[in-house]
């Protein structure tokens, strides 16, 4: 069974500064997907990067970026330039088969002003 | 643009009451799925489908049911709600895995 460890419950960052959230999986498949969302206290899940196993190149989408090392079978997201609505639950997770996603614990980030 | 909807948002229930929760898409996606969230377990899946008239079980399933008669519908059906069973649940449907899920709002269920 996969399964997705995210090790920080909590972190802060200082309004500006960059912040890194640390996500490792395991699995025993070649072929899959990786997602990192966002929970903020409406409680709606919001897609922020994706990513393909096959693809070696890290995604990125404005101020967030992944390291993604497939090897390792981990999964970083990292913000720059943190804003105070950059403020949430942020979640990983994996998928095979775009039926059904396995979810890490996720880790709540707290923006300094 | 509705994308994905959830109903009702908020329910309070009475332990042994029966009762369902709404999720209905309108983006013809074939994935459709369910999860609870609890504090600090993350997401975990309850059912999910692959198109209509195909259900199967997911990692919480019991004391849940569901049903997929069309594209468009994935009702949850709670049969004997329990204590347990307080938690936030979400349905999400999607296209295929390059695309990730859509989630609807939630449903804050609280089982008293």
């Amino acid at each position: 069974a996969q399964t997705v460890t995210q090790s920080q419950p909590e972190m802060s960052v200082q309004e500006a500064e960059t912040v890194t959230l640390s996500c490792t999986y395991d699995t025993s498949e070649s072929d899959y997907y990786l997602f990192w969302y966002k929970q903020p206290p409406s409680r709606q899940m919001i897609l922020v990067i994706r990513q393909e196993a096959y693809k070696q190149q890290n995604a990125t989408e404005n101020r967030f970026s992944v390291n993604f090392q497939k090897a390792a079978k981990s999964f970083s997201l990292k913000i720059s330039d943190s804003q105070l609505g950059d403020a949430a639950m942020y979640f990983c997770a994996y998928d095979v088969s775009g039926d059904k996603l396995t979810f890490g614990t996720g880790t709540r980030l707290a923006v300094r002003p | 643009n509705a994308g994905v909807t959830q109903t009702p948002k908020f329910q309070v229930l009475k332990t042994g009451q029966s009762m369902t929760l709404q999720c209905a898409q309108d983006m013809n996606h074939e994935y459709m799925s369910w999860y609870r969230q609890d504090p600090g377990m993350g997401l975990r899946l309850i059912h999910y489908s692959v198109g209509a008239g195909i259900t199967d079980q997911g990692e919480v399933p019991n004391g849940y049911n569901v049903s997929r008669s069309t594209t468009e519908d994935f009702p949850l059906r709670l049969l004997s709600a329990a204590p347990s069973q307080t938690s936030v649940y979400f349905c999400a449907s999607s296209r295929d895995s390059r695309v990730g899920a859509f989630f609807g709002q939630g449903t804050r269920l609280t089982v008293v």
